[in-house]
């Protein structure tokens, strides 16, 4: 049974970096079938594609957070991670880790709430 | 970048009865469409790809049409259980691939 999980703080100050894993079981990440991918949802809004990787390391971001997203993954681990580094308010948001087969997230984490506060 | 837009931003339905949901693309996505269904306090998930074809346990109430630009979800017999936001996503042109704002259900 494929399980993703989200795990890393759940409070960032501002202008510091976020960092979270997905550790994925139930299968091995290294499919070359699959895509892995992180997704956002600011509280009580709609939902924001971040970034895929692929087990080759090969990875796509949205445009729109520009230079600050990096999506890495270790495939010894099975995990791949998240880092966004200088954010703002703007990032707090529910983060999803998802996996993608042909463009369509078919498994979706349970997600964790990241807030950005002093 | 695609831009998805839904309507309507709510939809009130008794329970029963059939819901539909409008999502337009902002230039033609083929049928690369994707539905998801999001309850509350719940991570997203798929209900409907390829524009018209359910996901593994999906229910047949459930059902997806269009093409190009103009996509509907429609719940044929409306359920408490299918209380929920639902939003659209186009995977035609990416990065970045997007998602509509969601239309939310009320029974």
């Amino acid at each position: 049974q494929l399980q993703l999980q989200e795990s890393g703080p759940g409070l960032v100050k501002p202008s510091e970096t976020l960092s979270l894993t997905c550790t994925v079981s139930g299968s091995s990440i290294s499919r070359s079938t699959y895509y892995w991918g992180w997704i956002r949802q600011p509280p009580g809004k709609g939902l924001e594609w971040i970034g895929n990787i692929y087990y080759n390391g090969s990875t796509y971001n949205n445009p729109s957070l520009k230079s600050r997203v990096t999506i890495s993954v270790d495939t010894s681990k099975n995990h791949f991670s998240l880092k966004l580094t200088s954010v703002t308010a703007a990032d707090t948001a529910v983060y999803y880790c998802a996996r993608l087969s042909s463009n369509i997230v078919n498994r979706w984490g349970q997600g964790t709430l990241v807030t950005v506060s002093s | 970048e695609i831009v998805m837009t839904q309507s309507p931003a709510t939809l009130s339905v008794s329970p029963g009865e059939r819901a539909t949901l409008s999502c337009r693309a902002s230039q033609s996505v083929s049928s690369n469409l994707a539905w998801y269904q999001q309850k509350p306090g719940q991570a997203p998930r798929l209900l409907i790809f390829g524009a018209s074809t359910r996901a593994t346990g999906i229910p047949a109430r459930f059902s997806g049409s269009g093409s190009g630009t103009e996509f509907t979800l429609t719940i044929s017999s409306l359920q408490s259980e299918d209380l929920a936001v639902y939003y659209c996503q186009q995977y035609s042109f990416w990065p970045p691939w997007t998602f509509g704002q969601g239309t939310k259900v009320e029974i």
